[in-house]
């Protein structure tokens, strides 16, 4: 049983194009995250959600849209890939805010390549 | 904004023990985590401590002192699949929410 599951794996894809990455968690978990993972391996909070209502909007360009349709689901789209994206993508999930239950649970990951 | 220090890298032989140090500097600190990685793959949850003292889950334990914005990490008995990186993260109160601040991880090498 997958807990938390992100689509695709792995995205090559080349500058300028528009991609999205897909996140689905089956935990019942009330709060989810975007966070991108350099080269340097430093992994940096891009969004979060809380009951489909974004709650953490970090420095990230307007060039990524997070989407929220439900509780169980979080996209992430990019509009105009640059060489700078490429990077590993983690979704990530939580019980709720505050507490041990604050406890995230990290999707596989999406390492996007952008040429 | 939030500073976490914890080392690059460090080596140890299977069986011994090993600390990860971290050092953070926070407002509205409220709890640290510590997470596993192997290479290529999530992050996984190890433990959490949100008081001053010790945690301990088996193999590992976590140490905390908020006084001094200190934590380690203690791995004992090593074995040769603990051979990943550790990333200690630190999670603030903030007006929209607690956010979660990760260091640049630990990355252990265990040999035989």
């Amino acid at each position: 049983d997958t807990a938390v599951s992100q689509t695709p794996k792995y995205l090559v894809t080349q500058m300028g194009n528009d991609k999205s990455i897909k996140c689905e968690q089956n935990l019942g978990h009330d709060t989810m995250y975007w966070y991108k993972q350099d080269s340097k391996k430093f992994l940096k909070i891009m969004f979060s959600y809380n009951n489909k209502e974004l709650i953490i909007n970090e420095t990230v360009p307007n060039r990524f849209s997070p989407k929220s349709p439900d509780k169980a689901h979080l996209n992430l789209h990019i509009n105009s890939l640059e060489l700078g994206d490429s990077a590993v993508y983690f979704c990530a999930s939580s019980q709720a805010q505050g507490g041990f239950t604050d406890t995230q649970y990290f999707g596989p990951g999406t390492r996007l390549t952008v040429l | 904004g939030q500073n976490i220090d914890q080392p690059t890298e460090m080596t140890a032989t299977e069986g011994a023990i090993v600390q990860i140090n971290c050092t953070y500097q926070t407002s509205g600190f409220n709890g640290l985590f510590w997470y596993q990685q192997h290479a290529g793959e999530a992050p996984t949850f190890l433990s959490y401590n949100v008081l001053d003292g010790l945690e301990e889950k088996g193999r590992f334990s976590s140490f905390l002192s908020r006084s001094k914005g200190y934590s380690y990490l203690l791995l004992k008995e090593l074995q040769m699949k603990d051979s990943a990186s550790y990333l200690c993260a630190v999670r603030a109160f903030k007006a929209a929410g607690n956010k979660l601040t990760f260091g640049g991880g630990t990355r252990v090498l265990v040999k035989p």
